[in-house]
């Protein structure tokens, strides 16, 4: 499969606290996204990270991308009840057809 | 605007019966995609087409056919679903170019196979 690999699966924590997701791949990438999907409905872009980049920031969002070892992590901090939801990543390798990950399913307690 | 419009949002059907789901974007995006969700699995890939009248398989295209006739719409056919295709679809449009490369994603068909 050329599927990313999400880990943790589920991640559970109280409102306050960071959040941490990481994203394993195995080719190389154009670019690295991710996505978060609230139940029941399609996925929404969060943030891009180019393969010449090590960070990014967005908000509460912070990207990590690791070429070297094939690996970003997405880091949400001060986590809300709101940010409950799956996030997924997705690289795109250039031929415009991204491949997605399986998904973190994070539970944020109030 | 409505971004990415999947029709229908639920659908039963009997082995063997055949059915189209239809998608249409009015954001003027030239790729169109159609993934598939299964608990525990992610989202695959099962067809796309990089422009009008072009399409190529993804990864999981057996069972399934397209048809992009225009810009704006990109239809999936199941010619004679079976439970295996119990799932949830999902139409998306890329922005690429430069422009903003990231997928468009409509709401959804779920789809059970009985």
């Amino acid at each position: 499969s050329q599927q990313g690999e999400e880990d943790p699966q589920a991640l559970s924590i109280q409102e306050g606290e960071n959040a941490t997701m990481n994203c394993s791949y195995k080719t190389s990438i154009n670019n690295l996204q991710w996505y978060r999907q609230n139940s029941g409905r399609g996925l929404v872009h969060l943030i891009l990270i180019r393969s010449n980049e090590r960070e990014k920031h967005s908000g509460r969002l912070r990207v990590t991308l690791d070429t070297s070892k094939k690996s970003s992590s997405l880091l949400i901090t001060a986590s809300r009840a709101a940010d409950t939801a799956s996030y997924f990543c997705a690289r795109e390798g250039g031929s415009e057809k991204l491949v997605f990950g399986k998904g973190t399913k994070l539970t944020v307690n109030p | 605007n409505a971004g990415v419009t999947q029709t229908p949002k639920f659908q039963v059907l009997k082995t063997g019966q055949s059915m189209t789901l239809q998608c249409a974007q009015d954001m003027n995006h030239n790729s169109m995609y159609w993934y598939r969700q299964d608990p525990g699995m992610g989202l695959r890939l099962i067809y796309y087409s990089a422009s009008e009248g072009t399409t190529d398989k993804g990864e999981v295209p057996n069972g399934y056919n397209v048809s992009r006739l225009n810009k704006r719409e990109f239809s999936l056919r199941l010619e004679s679903a079976a439970p295996s295709q119990t799932s949830v679809y999902f139409c998306a449009t890329f922005a690429g170019g430069g422009l903003s490369e990231k997928l468009f994603f409509g709401s959804g068909t779920q789809l059970s196979v009985l």
